[in-house]
């Protein structure tokens, strides 16, 4: 059964360092999407990727964080200079459409574990 | 309350009884979503209802939704211990692009 794969599973960065976090969504996924959850916290959506192009972030999204896709199977979230706050779970989805026009579901990957010393 | 606001907080059953967890929102929804998370791990998607649905099964799930009074439920019948876990709503509301909103979140505990 096709999944969404992220790495590393665990990530331990020292506050200031950048960090990338990575994911390979499902193949025939067109819609791409980073969610974080704060420990004991609800999951946040952060942002969401379609042809290339953030189609909305949240306020949490900020000049600090950027995604990319550099090729044709990955999708990265970058958080540039992180703080202790950043600490988080990570999770990556993806879905076959988006916006309102179908109504798909929308598959997490099992995350990558940010911790920030 | 929040969209996407589950009860209750947490849930301790005996296995073999079935457990109903509860889901409220706010705003209009294309669809409503549960998923599951198992302690520290991922979300496993369970299910989705879509706006124009009332009532949907899948194996021991069953999930209902209610649009006018803004609410969904998921049951598990017959649980197992294996069931312990963590149980998401999410809503993908209406005109936005398709973001999930997420509860807090109900703690299943399943007692073998």
């Amino acid at each position: 059964e096709p999944e969404v794969t992220q790495t590393p599973s665990h990530q331990v960065t020292q506050m200031g360092q950048e960090v990338i976090l990575r994911c390979v969504p499902i193949s025939n996924h067109l819609y791409f999407y980073w969610y974080r959850q704060i420990l004991g916290q609800k999951v946040e959506f952060l942002v969401s990727f379609y042809n290339n192009e953030i189609s909305e972030k949240s306020e949490i999204f900020d000049d600090q964080f950027s995604v990319e896709r550099p090729d044709g199977s990955n999708f990265t979230l970058k958080i540039r200079s992180t703080k202790l706050e950043d600490s988080a779970m990570y999770f990556c989805a993806s879905s076959e459409a988006g916006r309102g026009l179908m109504n798909t579901e929308a598959f997490f990957g099992q995350g990558t574990r940010l911790t920030v010393v | 309350s929040q969209q996407g606001e589950e009860d209750p907080q947490a849930l301790s059953i005996q296995e073999g009884e079935n457990a109903t967890m509860n889901c409220s929102y706010k705003t209009s929804i294309n669809n409503l979503q549960w998923y599951r998370q198992n302690s520290g791990r991922g979300l496993v998607h369970l299910i989705l209802i879509r706006s124009n649905e009332r009532e949907k099964h899948s194996g021991r799930l069953r999930v209902t939704l209610d649009t006018s009074k803004k609410s969904s439920s998921l049951l598990i019948t017959a649980s197992r211990a294996a069931d312990t876990a963590s149980y998401f709503c999410a809503t993908d509301a209406s005109g936005a692009n398709s973001k999930l909103t997420f509860g807090k979140g109900i703690t299943l505990s399943v007692r073998p």
